[in-house]
């Protein structure tokens, strides 16, 4: 296993478009999170999945925010009717619940970095 | 509400110099805190960790941060600078089902 993955690295998009990103979390992590991240901030979360149930979603998360795990596996975050105050850095991040809760640390994928012209 | 504070936006240090970067936190219990680093364009990486026991605790890479809980400060220390510890560097609390709050983010500057 290499660790979270996301995909695309990078998406250029006009405003007013839809968009999907992909993360595929390390096989064995039941938890996975979305952060985002604009520049000169830190990471902001987004959403809390267990398994394949979305357990928390931030404010954050307008309407045209919507995330999905089917099968509790790779997970995707799609943005609808894109905004310019969209564009920033989309993590990914997953653990293993257990004793600790997961505390053991996440690991987080490389992001997608959004930009909306 | 859980929050957490990193006073300094930006740093320079020297190379070889001693590093300490700032971190204050909000929490009603006894917090879980982190400390990543993330270079340019990658993700975040793991220093260290603070959970219980010991309040000096150690991480990768040569870093330490000390837990004051009467300071609420969790403050990142080298003693020695490598011009490739220049990234930023972000403090965590764990909140609620198990998301990490973070800091703004302080970037360091390393001078040959």
């Amino acid at each position: 296993d290499t660790g979270v993955s996301q995909n695309p690295r990078h998406k250029i998009t006009k405003r007013g478009q839809n968009v999907t990103f992909r993360c595929d979390p390390i096989s064995e992590h039941n938890r996975l999170y979305w952060y985002r991240q604009t520049l000169g901030q830190g990471p902001e979360f987004l959403t809390y999945f267990q398994n394949e149930a979305q357990l928390e979603k931030s404010r954050l998360l307008s309407d045209r925010f919507s995330a999905e795990r089917p099968k509790g596996s790779f997970s995707t975050l799609e943005i609808q009717r894109t905004e310019q105050g969209d564009s920033a850095m989309y993590l990914c991040a997953s653990s293993l619940a257990g004793g600790t809760g997961g505390t053991d640390g996440y690991t987080f994928g490389s992001g997608t970095r959004l930009t909306v012209v | 509400a859980q929050s957490v504070t990193q006073p300094d936006i930006h740093i320079t240090v020297s190379e070889g110099a001693s590093l300490e970067l700032r971190c204050n936190y909000s929490y009603g219990a006894t917090p879980y805190l982190f400390w990543y680093v993330q270079s340019p364009g990658q993700g975040l990486q793991l220093l260290l960790k603070y959970f219980s026991g010991d309040t000096l605790v150690q991480g990768i890479k040569g870093f330490e941060a000390e837990f004051k809980r009467s300071q609420s400060s969790f403050n990142l220390r080298k003693p020695s600078v490598h011009w490739s510890d220049a990234a930023e560097y972000f403090c965590a609390v764990l909140g609620g089902y198990n998301k990490l709050i973070f800091g703004a983010g302080t970037r360091l500057a390393v001078h040959p």
